[in-house]
C-alpha cells in the first residue's frame, strides 16, 4: 500500500495561507490523494481530494505534482479554528470496495 | 446528515476481558471501517467490511475479529482485552458516488484496559 510522509507539526499566522505538504511517492496510478483533519475530540472530517488535477472547494485548495508523488494542501486564510490535525491519505483500491490508508499527519497550530 | 454512532465514549475493561465495540450508521453505507488512534501513530486499520457478512484485514488485525450481519452494524470484538489495546478506536463508513469516497466517522471510544 501507498504511504504518505508528513511533517510532524507546523505553525501558521491567523489570516494567512497554511501550506501542509505531504509525500506519497508510492502511489499508484489510480490511487486517490484525500485529505481529512481531525479537531480535538472530533473523529476525522473530510476536506478535499484529488486524482491528477488540481482541485479547490469551499474549505481548501489541492495542489498536486504532475507526478504525483507529493501533494499541497493549502487554507487560504486560517483562522483559529483551523487549528487541527491534518491527514493526508491514499485511497487504495481493493477487488472489493476501498480502503483509506492514513499516516502520522500534521498538527497545524493557527496562532493570532 | 450522515451519522455514524459508536455505543460508547469511554469504556474501562479487565484484562483478559471479552470486549465489544459497537459502531451503527444511518446512511446505508456499503463500506464500514475500524482503526485505532494512538500518539504518533495516526489512525491504522484494523478491519473494514465491504458488504454484510464480508470483512477484510488491515494492517493490524492481531487480536481483534470483527461482526456485520446487518448492513448498518459494524461490532469491533476484541476476544481478550490486553493493556496494550488501551486507545481510542474510530469507526467510520463510506459511500462511492462516481468514484468518490467520503468516509464520515464517529466520535471514536477511549477504551482503558487495566
Amino acid at each position: 500500500d501507498a504511504k504518505t510522509t508528513q511533517p510532524t507539526s507546523m505553525d501558521c499566522a491567523e489570516g494567512r495561507a497554511a501550506n501542509l505538504p505531504c509525500n506519497h511517492s508510492t502511489i499508484s496510478g489510480n490511487e486517490y490523494v484525500y485529505w481529512y483533519r481531525q479537531i480535538h475530540s472530533q473523529g476525522p472530517q473530510y476536506i478535499i481530494h484529488g486524482l491528477k488535477n488540481n482541485e479547490t472547494n469551499e474549505m481548501a485548495s489541492l495542489i498536486i505534482t504532475e507526478d504525483r508523488k507529493s501533494s499541497t494542501l493549502i487554507l487560504p486564510h486560517a483562522t483559529l479554528r483551523d487549528t487541527a490535525v491534518y491527514y493526508c491519505i491514499v485511497r487504495v483500491q481493493m477487488e472489493y470496495g476501498n480502503k483509506l490508508v492514513f499516516g502520522a499527519g500534521t498538527i497545524l497550530r493557527v496562532k493570532s | 446528515d450522515v451519522k455514524v454512532t459508536q455505543s460508547s465514549r469511554y469504556l474501562v475493561k479487565r484484562t483478559g476481558e471479552k470486549v465489544f465495540l459497537e459502531c451503527v450508521q444511518d446512511m446505508d453505507h456499503e463500506n464500514m471501517f475500524w482503526y485505532r488512534q494512538d500518539p504518533g501513530l495516526g489512525l491504522r486499520l484494523i478491519y473494514f467490511s465491504y458488504d454484510v457478512k464480508m470483512k477484510e484485514k488491515g494492517d493490524i488485525p492481531e487480536g481483534y475479529s470483527v461482526s456485520r450481519e446487518k448492513k448498518e452494524r459494524f461490532s469491533l470484538i476484541l476476544e481478550s482485552a490486553s493493556t496494550n489495546q488501551t486507545s481510542m478506536y474510530l469507526c467510520a463508513s463510506s459511500l462511492i458516488q462516481g468514484g468518490h469516497t467520503e468516509a464520515f466517522f464517529g466520535q471514536g471510544t477511549r477504551l482503558t484496559v487495566v
